[in-house]
């Protein structure tokens, strides 16, 4: 089977680095997106890796290892509005996302 | 710039009852979706279209019909509601296929079935 796993919750300081990780076990690969959720809202669009490494964009950046299944998005110099589920998503061999159930990250001041 | 709308955003329904949920969206887009999200899972696709006039099944497409009759909307509907889809259901589109491309999500639907 397909399968995503995050972690459910995160708590990190206000000004710190923190990195949310996500593994995948699916059918083929064609990309993995990150995307953000405020509480009661629409995900957002984060970023999108379908080559190893790492993709920064600003404050936020995310790493891709094809060959272990894994990748990580990292947060740093973290603000109070940083707190939101952030999703995981897979795109399999037929191009269909799988998506992870999220990681919820509090930010505490 | 609008983006993608959903109407309504709550709504409440007894078992049995029939609804509609609506998602319109100004971008010219061709591909929409409709999804479910539910505590402690993941997103879920329940239809999908590549096109006007185009449907598709996702994975849990049960207990829900879906209609593109133009290219801008993309409506759900529910024949008899069952407590098992009191859920949040989104709305999505993007210009190609979603395993490439990204999504622009409404604002999300907040569906009770009593």
């Amino acid at each position: 089977g397909q399968n995503i796993d995050q972690p459910t919750e995160m708590t990190a300081t206000e000004g710190a680095i923190v990195q949310i990780n996500c593994t995948y076990q699916t059918s083929g690969f064609n990309g993995l997106f990150w995307y953000q959720q405020h509480a009661g809202e629409a995900p957002t669009f984060l970023s999108y890796n379908v080559l190893d490494g790492l993709e920064e964009k600003g404050r936020f950046s995310s790493f891709l290892s094809r060959s272990k299944g894994y990748s990580y998005l990292l947060l740093k110099e973290l603000q109070m509005k940083d707190s939101a589920s952030y999703l995981c998503a897979v795109s399999d061999s037929n191009y269909q996302l799988i998506w992870g159930a999220g990681t919820k990250l509090i930010i505490k001041p | 710039n609008a983006g993608v709308t959903q109407t309504p955003k709550f709504r409440v329904l007894k078992t049995g009852q029939s609804m509609t949920l609506l998602c319109a969206q100004d971008m010219n887009h061709e591909y929409m979706y409709w999804y479910r999200q539910d505590p402690g899972m993941g997103l879920r696709l329940i239809h999908y279209s590549v096109g006007e006039g185009t449907t598709a099944k996702g994975e849990v497409p049960d207990g829900y019909n879906v209609s593109r009759l133009k290219k801008q909307n993309f409506l759900l509907g529910l024949e008899s509601a069952a407590p098992s889809q009191t859920s949040v259901y989104f709305c999505a589109s993007s210009q190609e296929g979603s395993g490439a491309n990204v999504l622009t999500f409404g604002a999300g639907s907040r569906l009770t079935v009593l």
